[in-house]
């Protein structure tokens, strides 16, 4: 079973609009990490937002927020008022907790990826 | 504060050819990872280090790739003899915590094998 699933291939948004990307995960540990990292053309990775599983609190930083609804395994991102420079890929990763010193412990696995673009 | 530091950027080899990727962590992360990306997929996770120890390899064809990181710093991923399918961007991190830190990640080393 997939670990980390994105089911959308690819999202349009219009400059100044939002958007959401949306990620579901699948495990069976209750102390987990959910991460969004940004990939653009150039190919770096670039880390944009993190939530734990006993974070009350949905993340937020700056422009971004992740939507996390921990009952339907769900951790999406919502960009606000997207700007051209946000066109890139964008991968969910979850690093589960496991027990320490198990092989899982600490692993972070990544979804497939959505590859956003932005229109002017 | 330097980021992680991979070399090549890129790197084209002949089809059972050897070849070697460095990298360089970020002062101070005990953890590394080595991650593979094909073109248009996620990166999957090949071999991972908390300070020299291979914690985590099951994803590492032992048959023709190997890695080491001896000190518990810098780390090379091997691979030999190299196929074709073996073309992809391959992607190092290094973060400080093993559950909760972000993974820092270097620009990645693209191999193309023709």
């Amino acid at each position: 079973a997939q670990k980390i699933t994105q089911t959308q291939p690819g999202m349009f948004v219009q400059e100044k609009e939002a958007v959401t990307l949306d990620c579901t995960y699948d495990t069976s540990d209750q102390s987990y990490g959910l991460f969004w990292y940004k990939q653009p053309s150039s190919g770096e990775m670039i880390f944009l937002i993190y939530q734990g599983s006993y974070d009350e609190q949905n993340a937020t930083e700056g422009r971004y927020s992740l939507n996390f609804q921990k009952a339907r395994k769900s951790a999406n991102l919502v960009i606000s008022a997207s700007q051209l420079g946000d066109s890139a890929m964008y991968f969910c990763a979850m690093r589960e907790g496991g027990s320490a010193g198990g092989t899982s412990y600490g692993k972070l696995t990544f979804g497939q990826g959505t590859i956003l673009t932005v229109h002017p | 504060e330097a980021g992680v530091v991979q070399s090549p950027r890129y790197k084209i080899i002949e089809k059972k050819q050897p070849v070697a990727f460095w990298c360089n962590p970020i002062s101070g992360h005990n953890t590394l990872y080595w991650y593979l990306q094909n073109l248009g997929q996620g990166p999957e996770l090949l071999i991972r280090y908390e300070n020299e120890e291979a914690v985590d390899d099951s994803q590492l064809p032992k048959d023709r790739f190997s890695a080491e990181r001896l000190k518990g710093v810098d780390s090379t991923l091997k691979i030999q003899p190299a196929e074709l399918g073996d073309s992809a961007v391959y992607l190092c991190a290094s973060s400080l915590d093993l559950v909760t830190g972000e993974l820092f990640f270097g620009e990645g080393s693209r191999l193309t094998v023709l």
